[in-house]
Parts: structure tokens; sequence; C-alpha cells
């Protein structure tokens, strides 16, 4: 199993555009959620999803938007990118109902808003 | 909502000394407790976990331990070694419930000299 995988790796992006962020997981899990880790800080919640077609707003939603299409599928979208979203984005997944919570992460993807 | 505390934010100690770290919840409806792991450039990994129908659990030199009643958990890591340097994070949440999300503390940059 690959696990949870993100792509891109890195972004630079100018102020207004925008982006995806593809995350896919191959261990059939239900649940997955996107966090943002600004340097030093801990980990927020953007966004998450229990299953596919259904997701819901974290603690910090604004200015990005996600689909779940699929169970293995979770993108996240960035529109009108503004440097206060310049972080390292991850995305993860747990199986729910399972012994333990375990949230598995992917690598990251570190964004840049200039 | 759940608002999870950690410190110290930085702990510097010898090889081969222990490291405590420490965190407070709010929600006394939290039921599992993970720490994560988190190396420099690299993604957060779960390293032991614990639920709130028992007081510690313990996996080789790492130790987690709760107190229910005052809310509070912690990391214990004996006979540190220079891998151990990372930042911990520890997190709360329901476990079977508000689809396992987890709130996460600010983290403990944890230094080992060698």
């Amino acid at each position: 199993n690959a696990g949870v995988t993100q792509t891109p790796k890195f972004r630079i992006l100018k102020i207004g555009q925008s982006m995806t962020l593809q995350c896919t997981q191959d261990m059939n899990h239900n649940y997955m959620y996107w966090y943002r880790q600004d340097p030093g800080m801990g980990l927020k919640l953007i966004y998450y999803s229990v299953g596919a077609g259904i997701t819901d707003k974290g603690e910090v939603p604004n200015g990005y938007n996600v689909s779940r299409s699929t169970t293995e599928d979770f993108p996240l979208r960035l529109e009108l990118a503004a440097p206060s979203q310049t972080s390292v984005y991850f995305c993860a997944s747990t199986l729910s109902g399972g012994l333990r919570n375990e949230q598995f992460f992917g690598p990251g993807t570190r964004l840049t808003v200039l | 909502g759940e608002n999870v505390e950690q410190h110290p934010s930085t702990l510097s100690v010898q090889e081969g000394d222990s490291a405590v770290i420490k965190c407070t919840y709010s929600d006394s409806a939290s039921n599992y407790f993970p720490w994560y792991k988190q190396e420099l450039g690299k993604r957060p990994q779960l390293i032991i976990d614990i639920r709130s129908n028992v007081g510690e659990k313990k996996d080789q030199r790492i130790a987690v331990t709760l107190n229910k009643t005052a809310k509070h958990f912690s990391l214990h890591i004996t006979e540190t070694q220079p891998e151990d340097s990372a930042v911990y994070f520890c997190a709360a949440s329901k476990f079977g419930g508000s689809q396992g999300n987890l709130i996460f503390g600010k983290g403990t940059k944890l230094s080992v000299k060698p």
C-alpha cells in the first residue's frame, strides 16, 4: 500500500491564483481530513469527510473548498490565493470503527503565496 | 468545543535523561488521546495513544499517563536518544463521535543533546 499520497510536494502561487491540492489513499479509509500547519504551530483542521459525497467544515475553512466523489480521493481547492494561506498542508485518513483512531498522514504540500 | 493546551513549547535534555510533555484538555467527553511525533520536514506519525478507560500505557521507552479527573495527560520518554529529537503533538477526541476529529496541541520541540 502506498498509504496517503499528496501532490504536489511544493508550489508557489501568486496572489489571486487558484490551485487544487490532490490527496489519495489506498487503505479504503472512510474518513479523510485536510490540515494546515503554520511554522512553529500545531495542526488546524480545514475540512473533513466521513465518506464519499459527505464533507464538512473544520476549524479554518475560509478560502478553501473540498469534494469527495470517491472513497480514495479528497482534493482541496484554493480559490483566490492569499499570503495568509502560505503553509504546509497535510491530508490524513482513518478507518472509523477501528480499535484506535489513528490518522495516517500524507507527506504534505508546502505552499507559498507571494 | 474541545481545547488542548500543551507544555512546554520547547524542551532540551541530555541524552539518557527523561523527558515529560504535558497536555490538558477541556471537554470531559473526550476519550481518546494520541501522541504524534513529527521529525523535521516529515509527516506526523502516531507513537502512542491511550483511551479513557486506561490510566497508563507503556511501549518500550515511551509511556502515556491519563488523569481524567484533572483532564490532563502526559508523555514520558525515558533514556532519551538523539533520534528522539522532534516535535511532539498531543491530541484529544471523542472516539466514535464527532467523526473522530482530533484537536491538536501546539506541539513541543524536543532536543536531545548527545
